[in-house]
């Protein structure tokens, strides 16, 4: 049962280019939406979230937008960085859970110099 | 900046043997929690734990796993009888406040042979 789901397991973008990473949903119960990035051998960082009465948070070269009619969210890099090759991993939060996340498969983004 | 921490980071065990994962959260969280990612595949739930007892658990938590908090600063993560399917990642987490992001360890790379 996947409630989220990331369609694309690799990406590759040009250094200063933007980097758009999709995520789908499909639990209407989800209340909260984050991005965390990851690197090898390391456990996940938390990049940005959205709450799902909004439609856009944006923290500096990282933006989601978040598309309720749709079930879909992305993320933007602009511009990408070489530093910002990882997977990258969509994750939401139930309203009511034990605040746990359900992480979709991931994105391995690739910013070539 | 507060940060989780886990060890070991790296186990190997026999089949069948018991582990113990520790994990010292964040000291003003309030929420606990350990994800599993075997390789290749997406960050998986394991379990959360808030106010002293388990919140919420996965259909993989079953009795062969146990955590418990025996301090008031570590959380651990038991394995009673390993199978070679238990071998993966493992990270702790913990949130506190209203703000919907976890935040992870390192890992502990657990290997089952």
């Amino acid at each position: 049962d996947q409630q989220v789901k990331q369609n694309s397991p690799s990406l590759s973008v040009q250094e200063g280019r933007i980097s758009i990473l999709n995520c789908d949903y499909t639990n209407s119960m989800f209340d909260y939406f984050l991005w965390y990035k990851k690197y090898p051998a390391e456990g996940p960082t938390f990049l940005i979230s959205i709450s799902s009465i909004k439609d856009k948070n944006e923290d500096g070269r990282f933006t989601v937008f978040l598309n309720k009619s749709a079930k879909h969210l992305s993320l933007h890099i602009v511009p990408s960085q070489p530093g910002d090759s990882a997977v990258y991993f969509c994750a939401a939060r139930a309203t009511g859970s034990a605040r746990q996340l359900t992480f979709g498969s991931g994105t391995q983004l690739t910013v070539l110099p | 900046e507060p940060e989780v921490t886990q060890t070991p980071s790296h186990q190997v065990t026999q089949m069948g043997q018991e582990v113990i994962l520790r994990c010292v959260p964040i000291s003003n969280h309030l929420y606990f929690y350990w994800y599993r990612q075997i390789l290749g595949q997406k960050v998986e739930f394991l379990v959360s734990f808030y106010n002293n007892e388990i919140s919420e658990k996965s259909e993989i938590f079953d009795d062969q796993f146990s955590v418990e908090r025996p301090d008031g600063s570590n959380f651990t993560l038991k394995i009673r009888s390993t199978k070679l399917e238990d071998s993966a990642m493992y990270f702790c987490a913990s949130s506190g406040g209203l703000r919907p992001e976890a935040f992870f360890g390192q890992g502990t790379r657990l290997t089952v042979v």
